[in-house]
C-alpha cells in the first residue's frame, strides 16, 4: 500500500515568516502534485513535479521532488495571510488513475 | 464550462436512510473520480471511471456504496443505510487521462454529508 506522510500536520506562523512542509513516502511515484484547499472547497492544483531532483517555483512557493521520487517539499517565503489553507501532496503512479493523498498540512498565517 | 459540479453541496440525513450524490464532470473529460475526506485529513480514493467503465474500487467502498456513470457523462454515488461514520465530504474530480505530469485532475466543491 502506498502511503504519503506529511509533516507538520499543523503550522501557525506570523506573516513574513518562512516555512517548509514535507511529504515523505517509502514508495516511488511517477509524479507528485501539491494542492491547496480552502474550507468548503475542493483541492486546487498548485504544481506537478515529475523528475527526481526537480525544483519548481511559483512566486513565493518553491517545490522540490526528491532524487529518488519518494519525497517532496514545499517552501513558502515571506508567508502572507492569504496563504492560509490546507496544503496537500498527492502521488500518482503508472498503475492506474488514482491519486494517493497525504493527510495534509493545515497552515495558519497570522497578521 | 464551469468546472466540476457537485450536488447537493450539503446533505443532512438520519442514520439508516439512503442518500445519492451527483457529479457533473468537465464535459470532455473521460475520467471521473470519487474521494472521501474527513475533517483535517487528506482525500481518500473511493473509485474511478474511464468513460462508463468503473475501473477500480477501494476497499473503503463497502457493499453499502455504489457508483455509476451511465453513458460516461455524469456520475452518481449512492450510500445505502447510512451510518454516522459515513459523515464526510465527498469529492468528485475529473481529468482527461490519468493525472500526472501533463494531466490535471479538477475537483468539485464537494458534498458534505452529515449523518445524525
Amino acid at each position: 500500500t502506498q502511503l504519503l506522510e506529511q509533516s507538520p500536520q499543523f503550522l501557525s506562523i506570523q506573516e513574513g515568516e518562512n516555512l517548509t512542509v514535507y511529504c515523505n513516502s517509502s514508495s516511488v511515484f511517477s509524479s507528485l502534485q501539491w494542492y491547496r484547499q480552502e474550507p468548503g472547497e475542493g483541492p486546487v492544483l498548485l504544481v506537478t513535479v515529475v523528475t527526481g531532483g526537480e525544483v519548481k517555483k511559483l512566486k513565493r512557493l518553491t517545490f522540490q521532488f526528491g532524487d529518488a521520487r519518494k519525497d517532496s517539499s514545499l517552501h513558502i517565503t515571506a508567508a502572507q495571510t492569504g496563504d492560509t489553507g490546507l496544503y496537500l501532496c498527492a502521488g500518482a503512479n503508472n498503475q492506474g488513475g488514482k491519486l494517493i493523498f497525504g493527510q495534509g498540512t493545515e497552515l495558519s498565517v497570522k497578521p | 464550462d464551469t468546472g466540476v459540479s457537485q450536488n447537493p453541496r450539503h446533505k443532512i440525513t438520519k442514520r439508516g436512510q439512503n442518500v445519492t450524490f451527483r457529479c457533473d464532470p468537465i464535459s470532455e473529460h473521460n475520467r471521473l473520480y470519487w474521494y472521501r475526506q474527513t475533517l483535517g485529513q487528506g482525500p481518500e480514493f473511493l473509485t474511478y471511471f474511464q468513460n462508463e467503465a468503473q475501473l477500480e474500487k477501494s476497499r473503503l467502498l463497502s457493499d453499502r456504496f455504489s457508483a455509476e456513470r451511465p453513458k460516461g457523462s455524469f456520475s452518481t454515488l449512492e450510500i445505502q443505510r447510512t451510518e454516522q461514520g459515513d459523515s464526510a465530504m465527498y469529492l468528485c474530480a475529473s481529468s482527461l487521462g490519468a493525472p500526472g505530469w501533463d494531466t490535471e485532475a479538477f475537483f468539485g466543491q464537494g458534498t458534505r454529508l452529515t449523518v445524525v
